[in-house]
Formats: structure tokens, C-alpha cells, sequence
């Protein structure tokens, strides 16, 4: 079966600081993957997919970027955080071709 | 204006009661998910819908292609679903979602 991990589950970091997330996929291969940002009070926004190894489209100009060196493997990172920064993360993927999109458990960020 | 809106955004009810929650969009669209995101944070995929109907225990999800309208209904309600729903809608290639405000549902015992 197909499972979706991502860590750290919560992070502090002050402001300036860089950051780096991480999603990995298991029990399937080239996925679709996603990172959507969750801002307090907001819905989810999508802010990077990729449809393979090298892959990333920016769905938003932001401070963040994201790259994917392995098929099962999605970072989102950061070289100085804002506090616009703070949300909460999630990583998700999809079957190529397919409808529906299974979410990971999701990154808690505060930025101080 | 969100291309994709939910009503109510809170919704508090009392155990047993019959509950609704709407989703409307203004975008076509190729099909329509249902999410609930518990207070973890964690999301689940509750349906996806590109026409009519679908059924899962007491979950209920309609579509009306043509009103651009969803709606999410909970029979006999219980604390436990207790969580925010949140509708999306899906366009383009790669499967992006374009995702509503969400609606917060509380059960009171």
C-alpha cells in the first residue's frame, strides 16, 4: 500500500533562517507530487506540483522553492523565512493521470 | 471572489441533526472533492464527484454541474465528525486543486 510521510511534524525557526521540508512517497512510483501552504484563518493553496524527477512548477511567487532529486522524494525549502512564512504545510500525490490526491500528515511552521 | 466558495464557513449542531454544507464555484471544472481535515491538521479524501451523487455511511455528496453547486450532507450526526470540510475543484492538467475556505462543523453531545 501506498503511504505519504513528512517531516519535521512542527518546526520553530526565527526569522532570516533557512528551511527545509520533506515528503516521501512509498509503494508507488512517478507520482504527481504537491506542496500546499495553509495559511491561519485561509484555505489551502497550492504552491508547487511536479510530474517527475526535476520537474517543479511554482504555482505562486513566493519565498519558498522546491525540488524533487528522486522520484518519491518532494522538498520545499527556503534560504531566509518570513514571518508571512508561518503556516501549515502539506506534501500530496496523485496517480499520473488519476483524480484523486492522498495528503501527508502535514508540517506545522512558525516563523518567530 | 474565490473561485471557490463554501457556506457556512462555522457550523455548530447538536448530535443527530441533519447537516448541509455548500460549496459553489465559478470555474469549469473536470470533477469536485469533498476533504475533511481533522483538528490534527490531517486530511482525508471523502469523495470526488464530476456528476450526480455519492453515498459513503451517512455521508451524502451532490453535484449540479450546471448550477456549478456541491453540496456535503452528514445524516445523524455525531461528535466525532466534528472537522472542517473543505471543498475543491479540479482544472487543468496534473491534477491541481483549487480548494474552498472550509467549513468548520461542530457536534455538540
Amino acid at each position: 500500500s501506498q503511504t505519504i510521510h513528512q517531516w519535521p511534524a512542527t518546526l520553530v525557526q526565527p526569522v532570516g533562517s533557512p528551511l527545509s521540508l520533506e515528503c516521501t512517497v512509498e509503494g508507488t512510483s512517478n507520482p504527481n507530487l504537491y506542496w500546499y501552504r495553509q495559511a491561519a484563518g485561509r484555505g489551502l493553496q497550492l504552491l508547487f506540483y511536479s510530474v517527475g524527477i526535476g520537474q517543479i512548477s511554482s504555482e505562486v511567487p513566493q519565498n519558498l522553492s522546491a525540488s524533487r532529486p528522486q522520484d518519491r522524494q518532494f522538498i520545499l525549502s527556503s534560504k531566509k523565512l518570513l514571518l508571512s512564512d508561518s503556516g501549515f504545510y502539506l506534501c500530496a500525490w496523485s496517480v499520473q493521470g488519476g483524480n484523486e490526491q492522498f495528503f501527508g500528515p502535514g508540517t506545522r511552521l512558525t516563523v518567530l | 471572489k474565490n473561485e471557490v466558495e463554501q457556506s457556512p464557513q462555522n457550523l455548530t449542531a447538536q448530535e443527530g441533526e441533519f447537516i448541509t454544507i455548500n460549496c459553489s464555484y465559478s470555474v469549469g471544472i473536470s470533477a469536485l472533492h469533498w476533504l475533511q481535515q481533522h483538528p490534527g491538521g490531517g486530511i482525508v479524501s471523502l469523495f470526488m464527484l464530476s456528476s450526480g451523487k455519492k453515498k459513503h455511511g451517512r455521508l451524502i455528496a451532490t453535484i449540479n454541474i450546471q448550477e456549478k453547486h456541491s453540496s456535503l450532507h452528514i445524516t445523524a450526526s455525531h461528535p466525532r465528525d466534528s472537522a472542517v470540510y473543505i471543498c475543491a475543484v479540479r482544472r487543468g492538467g496534473a491534477q491541481k486543486l483549487v480548494f474552498g475556505q472550509g467549513t468548520r462543523l461542530t457536534i455538540n453531545p
